[in-house]
């Protein structure tokens, strides 16, 4: 399994301003992905931060919005940038562990509850 | 990704078996069963999964059914820090390095464990 811890835990922020958000694995992984869920609403992908390479966003979602760095294999930060109350929102840190034969599991960390006003 | 159905809500006394069911009808050779569970405004937590075997772990055993179009999440000794909302998911388990990584949740059902 993976342990994944997520600073801060929630933030509210004003319109304009923007938060980093951190995400920190107990093991080394390669695949880290950033979600975020709005309330009552399923997880929407972010972007997939692989280490070693640039982040890969899903459509509509820009770096400019969302840049995301991955120092090392235990480590990556998201930050929400020019927020605004549309940015408020569960952000969450995932990681996929091999088992091999196309087998994985997929750990979630706790999630940054974040409130724009 | 094959779309799943689970019921709305269910009930368990605390210390009961909670056995949570999975309609996955269309569910395709190469993908798998998954299961979590989110408890307010926490991030998801991974319980299982599985292909055709039925499996269990320190958590929970999951049944999947012979034709693999329904699936039981079985949680033996129901406690009140179980109750959540149980998701199902089904979905092809490969290490994409982009692409396929996108998960949907759908609606889940909202497990209650009574005292």
């Amino acid at each position: 399994s993976a342990v994944i811890s997520q600073k801060p835990s929630r933030d509210i922020c004003q319109r304009g301003t923007s938060l980093t958000i951190q995400c920190q694995v107990d093991s080394q992984v390669t695949m880290m992905f950033w979600y975020r869920q709005q309330p009552g609403q399923s997880l929407t992908l972010i972007a997939t931060a692989n280490q070693g390479s640039e982040a890969t966003y899903e459509s509509g979602f820009v770096i400019d919005k969302f840049p995301i760095s991955r120092p090392n294999l235990t480590f990556s930060t998201l930050t929400v940038s020019n927020m605004s109350p549309e940015d408020s929102s569960i952000y969450l840190c995932s990681v996929k562990l091999d088992r091999g034969l196309a087998d994985y599991e997929q750990y979630f960390g706790p999630g940054t509850r974040l409130t724009v006003t | 990704d094959a779309k799943t159905t689970q019921p709305p809500s269910m009930d368990c006394a605390e210390g009961r078996a909670a056995n949570l069911p999975c309609n996955h009808s269309t569910i395709s050779g190469n993908e798998y069963v998954y299961w979590y569970r989110q408890i307010h405004s926490q991030g998801p937590q991974y319980i299982i999964h599985g292909l055709k075997n039925n499996e269990t772990n320190e958590m929970a055993s999951l049944i999947i059914t012979e034709d693999r179009k329904s699936s039981t999440l079985i949680l033996p000794h129901a406690t009140l820090r179980d109750t959540a909302v149980y998701y199902c998911i089904v979905r092809v388990a490969y290490m994409a390095q982009t692409g396929a990584n996108n998960l949907f949740f759908g609606t889940g059902t909202r497990l209650t464990v009574i005292p």
